[in-house]
């Protein structure tokens, strides 16, 4: 299965600042995913970041504040923009492989962000 | 709107124990996906079911996919404080993906 690595780990920043979020998969991978998490709690997609075009965002989520990167087939970039304490969360990016709406999720570890 | 109830959201139980976690909706899916995720760590994949009725074992786990494609289970027999965690169900249906709220399980030695 896919390796992901997702930096930074963990971060606390001011509020008002901006802070990009790196996912980089060690192989291609068909899809690419940006969840937000809180501590415990079920996951809620924020976009999917397609390769060479905008991302694909759900309701609630808008590309102003997060803006997606996804320049190739293994790499992608989540930014939080203008972050405020509602901001603080967990990220975290998932990849799929091949085609098919079956294909199993595999996730990086997260980063954790807090705003202060 | 599709929603996945999943239930109980939370589980505290001693070694040795059996438990099920359950997740249901009024929408049919194409598969449903089970994850364990521990703190610090992401989801992590532990089966695919795609078949009404289908039935899969993973050591001391078990998970069942409904009939009609809309419920699924998770049945851990003998639960070791290494299960310990959050449990997640993904229902997929025409690309769309589908999360459950979630099982914090916490098993004490």
């Amino acid at each position: 299965s896919a390796v992901i690595s997702q930096k930074p780990s963990r971060d606390i920043c001011q509020r008002g600042t901006s802070l990009t979020i790196q996912c980089q998969v060690d192989s291609q991978v068909t899809m690419m995913f940006w969840y937000r998490q809180q501590p415990g709690q079920s996951l809620t997609l924020i976009a999917t970041a397609n390769q060479g075009s905008e991302a694909t965002y759900e309701s609630g989520f808008v590309i102003d504040k997060f803006p997606i990167s996804r320049p190739n087939l293994t790499f992608s970039t989540l930014t939080v923009s203008n972050m405020s304490p509602e901001d603080s969360s967990i990220y975290l990016c998932s990849v799929t492989s091949g085609t098919g709406s079956n294909q199993p999720q595999h996730f990086g570890d997260g980063t954790r962000l807090s705003i202060l | 709107t599709q929603l996945l109830e999943q239930s109980p959201q939370f589980l505290s139980i001693q070694e040795g124990e059996n438990l099920t976690v359950y997740c249901n909706s009024s929408s049919v899916f194409s598969s449903l996906q089970w994850y364990r995720q521990e703190p610090g760590e992401g989801p992590v994949l532990l089966v695919t079911v795609v078949t009404g009725g289908e039935v899969k074992k993973l050591k001391r786990l078990t998970f069942q996919f409904g009939d009609a494609r809309k419920d699924s289970s998770l049945h851990i027999t003998a639960a070791q404080p290494g299960d310990t965690g959050l449990y997640l169900c993904l229902g997929t249906s025409y690309g769309k993906l589908t999360f459950g709220q979630g099982t914090i399980l916490t098993v004490h030695p």
